[in-house]
């Protein structure tokens, strides 16, 4: 069935190191894509987007790249920080004529001072 | 500017009550989507609201859930009968426009949540 998965469900990283959190998702017709993340007892917060027109976009200290040829979405963080620590979600919006957002499980992301 | 809100925080409740969880999207925002959260997983899909009208209610689960938008605002997301599966964090999020609006899917923003629990 439609699934958005997570290759690992913890990563642990020192502080200051760069940190890479990967996504598979199910639908190749999909064309957006989100990165969000969630501190506990928050709702997720935006971190940043994709559309399938593109296969890299960065933003501040983050950059998402997109394989469309292998269905898979990974979310770079440079110089990660302890403020970092958080479990981060990728979404698909799929149908893509809807505004409907597939969730993976997440992946916990552990920051060590 | 004021994110998403809803209200309440947190609600405990009886089986078989009838609850309201509110939310206030961005300010005009003309899309809101309601998700559910279950402890260790990610957001499910229930609705999405272009302006007043539902636009994609395929994720409610049943008939016990409803919800409304009838200014294009605020929206209330209504649960008849509440039964222990229930139990979750209720999400809105809301976008400025939508793949009905616009053609393609705007980013989402959500709230904080309502955590509900039945006991």
């Amino acid at each position: 069935g439609e699934s958005v998965g997570l290759h690992l469900p913890t990563l642990s990283v020192q502080e200051g190191d760069n940190s890479i959190i990967n996504c598979a998702y199910s639908n190749s017709a999909s064309d957006y894509f989100i990165w969000y993340k969630q501190e506990s007892g928050k709702g997720p917060q935006f971190i940043i987007d994709i559309r399938s027109n593109m296969d890299k976009r960065q933003g501040q200290r983050v950059t998402v790249l997109l394989n469309k040829t292998v269905k898979h979405l990974s979310l770079q963080i440079a110089a990660t920080q302890p403020g970092d620590s958080a479990v981060y979600f990728c979404a698909e919006n799929y149908p893509s004529n809807t505004g409907k957002l597939i969730f993976g499980q997440g992946t916990t992301l552990q920051v060590k001072p | 500017g004021a994110g998403v809100s809803q209200t309440p925080s947190n609600k405990v409740t009886e089986k078989g009550k009838y609850v309201e969880l509110r939310c206030d999207p961005i300010s005009g925002h003309t899309a809101l989507y309601w998700y559910r959260q279950s402890l260790g997983q990610g957001p499910e899909f229930l609705i999405y609201f272009q302006g007043t009208g539902a636009a994609d209610d395929s994720g409610l689960p049943n008939d016990r859930f409803f919800a409304v938008r009838p200014e294009g605002s605020v929206s209330t997301l209504k649960i008849q009968r509440t039964e222990r599966g229930d139990s979750a964090v209720y999400l809105c999020a809301s976008s400025l426009t939508s793949v009905l609006l616009a053609g393609s899917a705007d980013t989402q923003y959500f709230g904080p949540g309502t955590r509900l629990t039945v006991l």
